[in-house]
């Protein structure tokens, strides 16, 4: 079973716009952290938030954490055709065993 | 620094028949973890090798094995392949334990097709 679920499990948008994808899981973690993968390739990591941030930014990209929601979000802005990709949460945590497990992820489609 | 390598990339097995997928990670790096990627179940975690010591398994049956070697390359083998094995094969490797606060670095994968 996974650990994150995504919502939305898609989005399209135009290019400019924001994108905001969401992030629930369901026990204690240590960190959170959110990767990209574009069609049939490997994983590229983007960000990694700890369980005692709430939020934290890189480049484009805006990642917030509610640890009493179990919930987080990525926000990218100003959103590229380059953007269009598959967007993956992983959580690791004691509970799941401290290995880092992946949600269903959210499929993103810019348009130019 | 080179990149996560994993060959082969594309692999075609018929039902019955056992595959090796190979995995070589970053220098330096001493964890290797797998998962099997398919649309209906996503990611899902196989294994994780540090030190050449399995150190975290998930939820697959015993036809999947791994090992990993002084240097840190890893190897995966599938026994007895079903239908339902055909997926992308992705390899990560990290600095250390994959569920401490390290980034993993992905291969870009070893798509394998039973037929």
């Amino acid at each position: 079973s996974q650990q994150g679920e995504e919502d939305p499990q898609a989005l399209s948008i135009q290019e400019g716009e924001n994108a905001t994808m969401n992030c629930s899981y369901k026990t204690s973690i240590n960190n959170l952290q959110w990767y990209r993968q574009n069609s049939g390739r490997g994983l590229v990591h983007l960000i990694l938030i700890r369980s005692n941030e709430r939020e934290k930014h890189s480049g484009r990209l805006r990642v917030t954490l509610d640890t009493s929601k179990k919930s987080s979000s990525l926000l990218i802005t100003a959103s590229r055709a380059a953007d269009t990709a598959s967007y993956f949460c992983a959580t690791a945590g004691k509970a799941a065993g401290n290995k880092l497990t992946f949600g269903g992820g959210t499929r993103v489609l810019v348009k130019p | 620094k080179a990149g996560v390598t994993q060959t082969p990339r594309y692999l075609i097995k018929t039902r019955g028949q056992q595959v090796t997928l190979s995995c070589s990670p970053i220098s330096g790096h001493r964890s290797v973890s797998w998962y099997q990627q398919t649309p209906g179940q996503g990611l899902q975690f196989l294994f994780e090798y540090f030190s050449e010591t399995q150190r975290n398994k998930g939820n697959f049956p015993g036809r999947f094995s791994g090992r990993q070697f002084s240097n840190s390359r890893s190897e995966m083998n599938v026994s007895t392949l079903e239908l339902g094995d055909s997926a992308l094969y992705l390899c990560a490797s990290s600095e250390g334990l994959a569920g401490g606060h390290g980034e993993l670095f992905f291969g870009e994968g070893s798509r394998l097709t039973v037929l």
